[in-house]
C-alpha cells in the first residue's frame, strides 16, 4: 500500500521569505501522480501544483515549486516570497496513474503553515 | 469553481441517530469520491463511485454507506452513527476530460458532531 509521510506537523516564515515543506512517499509504481493541496481555515481543498512522476523537470506555479526526487522518494514544496494569504494546512498527496478509472488520493497528515509580519 | 455543494455544511446528531450527506455535482463527472479528515490523519477515503449505481470501498468505510442513482448526487449515510464518526467530511469529483483529467476537485465539505 502506498504511504505518505509529512514530518514537519508545522512550520514558521516570515513574509517575504521562503519555506520549504517536506513530503516523503512510498510506492512499489514506477509512474503516478503528487500533489499539494492547501487548506486555509475556510477548510477548501486547494490544489496548489502538481507533479507527474515520469516528468524529470520539476513543476512550478508562480511562487510554488517543488523539488521531485524519485529515487529518494521525496516531493518538497517550496513557497517562495511568502505571503500572509499562504497561511493555511498544506498537504501532500500521491495518485496511482490509473487511465479511464477511479483513483484514491493519499494524503499525507498535513502541514501547518503559519506566515508572521 | 467545480461546481460541487454539500448538504448539509454544519450537523450535529445523537448517537445511533441515522444521518444521510449529500454531494451534488454539475459538471457531469463520471468519478465521486467521499473522505473524511481528522486530525494526525490527513483525508482518508470512505467509499468511491465510478459511475451510476457503482460504488466501490474505500480504506475507512465500516458504519458507512453510499448510494448514486443519479450522475449528479453521490450520498453518504451513516446508519447508526457513532462518536468516532465525528469528523469533517469531503466529497470530491475527478474530471475525466481535457487537460484537468488527473484532478480530484473537492466540495466545501460537512463539519458532522456526533453526540
Amino acid at each position: 500500500a502506498q504511504t505518505v509521510t509529512q514530518s514537519q506537523p508545522e512550520m514558521s516564515v516570515q513574509e517575504a521569505e521562503t519555506v520549504t515543506l517536506s513530503c516523503t512517499y512510498d510506492t512499489s509504481e514506477s509512474d503516478y501522480y503528487l500533489f499539494w493541496y492547501k487548506q486555509p481555515p475556510s477548510r477548501q481543498m486547494i490544489l496548489v501544483i502538481r507533479q507527474e512522476a515520469y516528468k524529470q523537470q520539476n513543476a512550478t506555479e508562480n511562487r510554488f515549486s517543488v523539488n521531485f526526487q524519485k529515487a529518494a522518494k521525496s516531493f518538497s514544496l517550496k513557497i517562495s516570497d511568502s505571503q500572509l494569504g499562504d497561511a493555511a494546512m498544506y498537504f501532500c498527496a500521491y495518485r496511482r496513474i490509473n487511465t479511464g478509472t477511479a483513483s484514491k488520493l493519499t494524503f499525507g497528515t498535513g502541514t501547518r503553515l503559519q506566515v508572521t509580519l | 469553481d467545480a461546481g460541487i455543494t454539500q448538504s448539509p455544511r454544519h450537523k450535529v446528531t445523537e448517537t445511533g441517530t441515522p444521518v444521510t450527506l449529500r454531494c451534488h455535482q454539475t459538471e457531469n463527472h463520471r468519478y465521486m469520491y467521499w473522505y473524511r479528515q481528522d486530525p494526525g490523519h490527513g483525508l482518508r477515503l470512505i467509499h468511491y463511485s465510478y459511475g451510476v449505481k457503482d460504488t466501490d470501498k474505500g480504506e475507512v468505510s465500516d458504519g458507512y454507506s453510499v448510494s448514486r442513482s443519479k450522475t449528479e448526487d453521490f450520498l453518504l449515510t451513516l446508519e447508526s452513527a457513532t462518536s468516532s464518526q465525528t469528523s469533517v467530511y469531503f466529497c470530491a469529483i475527478q474530471d475525466h476530460r481535457g487537460l484537468s483529467y488527473n484532478e480530484q476537485f473537492f466540495g466545501p465539505g460537512t463539519r458532522l458532531t456526533v453526540l
